[in-house]
């Protein structure tokens, strides 16, 4: 079965800190790589796409080690805003093309 | 913002009847995806309905259905309902006209489906 997996925290961490989320896949075919926010009761937003050369959004940083299967999210200077769900999420790329596959998320707190 | 309508926002049922979810997306765009977001399961993927056809299926049971339209909105309908269907019910679109899936998705708002 082709999963993404994430630490569902939560990471509970004051403002201003630096704090890092992992996310493995196991789709070795998998070819677009994204995190999505989701605020409590909310619909997922597009955070930010997840490139082989790493990309940089202001305090957003994205990783993907194809090698690993892993991907990562970086997020500098925290701020209360950030206090959501970060969703790694991956394409089904060669089984089932057509949907996306979801990670349980990792529920982020930022506390003044 | 997201250019996908869902209705209703809310909907409650009994254990046994049947539910009908609707979505929208923004004109030109033929494709629409469902999911359901359960207590603790994260987004699972349900159905993908392109040009009026379904595409793909995700590992529900049949009693989970759905169609698309002419103008490309679509219904979910999810029959004998049970407990555990109790959910967020997204829909979602691509990002551009003629997207073959895949890629990143803007979601509605969503329709919690309570049931008791």
């Amino acid at each position: 079965r082709k999963e993404v997996e994430q630490d569902p925290g939560p990471f509970n961490v004051p403002e201003g800190a630096t704090v890092a989320f992992n996310c493995t896949y196991s789709n070795s075919a998998s070819q677009s790589f994204f995190w999505y926010r989701q605020d409590c009761r909310k619909e997922p937003k597009l955070l930010m796409s997840v490139y082989s050369s790493g990309n940089e959004d202001g305090r957003f940083t994205a990783q993907l080690n194809r090698a690993s299967q892993y991907i990562s999210l970086l997020i500098r200077d925290s701020k209360l805003s950030d206090s959501a769900t970060y969703l790694c999420v991956v394409n089904d790329y060669g089984g089932s093309q057509g949907n996306l596959i979801f990670g349980k998320g990792t529920k982020l707190s930022v506390k003044p | 913002e997201a250019g996908v309508t869902q209705s209703p926002t809310h909907l409650i049922k009994t254990r046994g009847q049947q539910a009908t979810l609707r979505c929208s997306p923004i004109s030109g765009h033929t494709s629409v995806y469902w999911y359901q977001q359960a207590l603790g399961l994260g987004l699972q993927f349900l159905l993908w309905y392109d040009e009026g056809e379904e595409r793909n299926r995700g590992n529900f049971p049949p009693r989970f259905s759905g169609r698309q339209f002419p103008n490309y909105s679509s219904e979910l309908n999810v029959n004998a309902l049970e407990l555990e269907d109790s959910a967020l019910y997204l829909c979602a679109r691509d990002p551009w006209t003629g997207g073959s899936g895949g890629t990143e998705a803007f979601f509605g708002q969503g329709t919690r489906l309570t049931v008791v």
